[in-house]
């Protein structure tokens, strides 16, 4: 069956550097895509993965290890706007039709 | 950058009422896809389009139906609502065509709430 797991919440202060961790298992794969989502707003695109390794975008990096079913988001120097919900989605073909994981809540704190 | 577009963004029906729901994709985007959020919930892949034709299909009741039109907007229509139908509605496109593939980008949603 299809399972995707992240941790439910992550408390982290301003500043500081939270590595949120996805596993997953799913019957195809074309890619691990990370996105944050505000509560009621629209899932915005933060990175993607189709290849093993280290991908970074400014404050936010994501790894893949295909062979382990592992990837993590790193949001580094975190500020209060990060306050949001982080997705794991793994797309089993076309890059749009995601399997979600539950997200991860992340509380950033003075 | 001109981004998805979703209406209406807020929607209330009562239950076995019709709702329709609109997207138009960023321009040239070729692909739709259509998800439901339930509250406190992962959103729920329902179903794509490319090029005009149902490319895939996910946990979409029958008592919904969706199309995507010759300009790529696309229509998701529900039928019969349930209290349980209530949910946020998002539309995500990207651009598939070419052996290339862009990440898919989400509109806001529409939020129905069935009564």
């Amino acid at each position: 069956g299809q399972n995707i797991d992240q941790p439910t919440e992550m408390t982290a202060t301003e500043g500081a550097i939270v590595q949120i961790n996805c596993t997953y298992q799913t019957s195809g794969f074309n890619g691990l895509f990370w996105y944050q989502q505000h509560a009621g707003e629209a899932p915005t695109f933060l990175s993607y993965n189709v290849l093993d390794g280290l991908e970074e975008k400014g404050r936010f990096s994501s790894f893949l290890s295909r062979s382990k079913g592992y990837s993590y988001l790193l949001l580094k120097e975190l500020q209060m706007k990060d306050s949001a919900s982080y997705l794991c989605a793994v797309a089993e073909d076309s890059w749009g039709k995601f399997q979600f994981g539950a997200g991860t809540q992340v509380v950033v704190t003075p | 950058a001109a981004g998805v577009i979703q209406s209406p963004r807020h929607l209330i029906k009562e239950k076995r009422e019709t709702a329709t729901l609109k997207c138009y994709p960023i321009p040239r985007h070729d692909t739709v896809y259509w998800y439901q959020q339930g509250p406190g919930q992962d959103p729920q892949f329902l179903i794509s389009f490319y090029e005009k034709m149902q490319s895939d299909k996910g946990s979409i009741p029958d008592r919904f139906s969706a199309q995507q039109f010759s300009d790529y907007h696309s229509e998701l229509n529900m039928s019969s609502l349930e209290l349980g139908d209530s949910a946020l509605y998002f539309c995500a496109s990207s651009f598939s065509g070419n052996n290339m593939n862009t990440e898919a980008f989400f509109g806001q949603g529409t939020r129905l709430t069935v009564v």
